[in-house]
Order: structure tokens, then sequence, then C-alpha cells
């Protein structure tokens, strides 16, 4: 499977807290994206960061990427009850556009 | 702007009927994707259009035929369904084609159609 992988499976935290999720991939890449999706929805864009960067922000989100091991992650600071949804990895390579998606990390923040 | 849209929202088929999943976009880009989504699976690339009237096939391709009818439209057909294609299946459009960008666009993701295959 071409697929990453992303670590924990599942994070429940409180409102207030802040969510670490981890991601890896397998192949060089141009960009490694993070989407967000609620449940029965489509995923949405988060953020995006460029191989040759090694940490982005946006609004409560923090993103870093080791190119030498391969890996990711994604912060969210003072999460919030809405934060509560399914957040997947996504490496781009290549100039097609296509992305290899990780398998999610479920998050749900208790009010 | 609708971004990108699919058709149906829900399907029920029995095994070895056929189906054409529609999906649509207006944001006049000019790559296309489709995907399936499986619980604890994420979702795998079946078939990607770089540019109208190329496509390509992606991760698991089988069992599925796609046409890029015009830059707008990227349909996905199963010729006889197999309950092993029942799943949430999502299209998704970017800006990057083929001997573009460096594939560093977003993509956009239509809300999905949930298929199931009995």
């Amino acid at each position: 499977s071409q697929q990453g992988e992303e670590d924990p499976q599942a994070l429940s935290i409180q409102e207030g807290e802040n969510a670490t999720m981890n991601c890896s991939y397998k192949t060089s890449i141009n960009n490694l994206q993070w989407y967000r999706q609620n449940s029965g929805r489509g995923l949405v864009h988060l953020i995006l960061i460029r191989s040759n960067e090694r940490e982005k922000h946006s609004g409560r989100l923090r993103v870093t990427l080791d190119t030498s091991k391969k890996s990711s992650s994604l912060l969210i600071t003072a999460s919030r009850a809405a934060d509560t949804a399914s957040y997947f990895c996504a490496s781009g390579s290549g100039n097609t556009g296509k992305l290899i998606f990780g398998q999610g990390t479920t998050l749900q923040v208790k009010p | 702007n609708a971004g990108v849209t699919q058709t149906p929202k829900f399907q029920v088929l029995k095994t070895g009927q056929s189906m054409t999943l529609q999906c649509a976009q207006d944001m006049n880009h000019n790559s296309m994707y489709w995907y399936r989504q499986d619980p604890g699976m994420g979702l795998r690339l079946i078939y990607y259009s770089a540019s109208e009237g190329t496509t390509d096939k992606g991760e698991v391709p089988n069992g599925y035929n796609v046409s890029r009818l015009n830059k707008r439209e990227f349909s996905l057909r199963l010729e006889s369904a197999a309950p092993s294609q029942t799943s949430v299946y999502f299209c998704a459009s970017s800006e990057s084609g083929s001997g573009g960008s460096l594939g560093t666009d977003t993509q956009y993701f239509g809300p999905g159609t949930r298929l199931t295959v009995l």
C-alpha cells in the first residue's frame, strides 16, 4: 500500500487542551497537506507545508515537517468542541496534484 | 459558486448492477480525482484526470471506469457492482494539471456518495 500512517488513530481530550497528531509517509514529496473531515462530510483543506519548509502556522494550527524522517505533525492549540473531527495528512509529489492520504486520526474534544 | 458537486448522495445496488456516479466542479480546475473511503482505510485514489481528455489509474482502479467528459465533469462507472465496492465515494478537484506546477495545489472535495452493494 502507498498509504502513509497516522498516530494516534484516536485521541480524546478536554476543551482547552492541545492536540498533537503525527503522520509518516513513504516517498519523496513536494508538499504535505492536512485535511479535516467532519462526520458524514467531505474533506476540507487546513494547511499545506512545502518540502523546503520545516514549520508553518495558521491560526491555532501548527504543522512541522521532517523530510529526513519522512514525518509531519499537526498541533491544534487551545482545542474547542468544534474541533471534533477526523484529521488526515496527505503527501503530494510529481506535478499532477495527486495526493496519498494517511488513514486519519479521529479527534474528540470534550466540552 | 457550488464548488464540487456529486450525485447521487446515496445509492443501493444489487450485485451485478451498473451505475455511474457524477461529479462536476465550477472552479475551472484542471485536475479531478475519484477516491473511495472505507472504515480504517483513509482515502484511496481510484482514478484521476490531470487534464481534460486524460485519465490515469490510481491505487485501486479494478472494477471501475472513468470519463472526463469535459473540463467540468468527471464520472465514475461501476459496470458490475460487487459487495466489496460498498463504500463512500468522494470526488475532488485541484487547479494543477499535467506538465504544470509542482502539484502543490490543494484539493477541493465534494460531499460524497454513500454506496451500498447488496
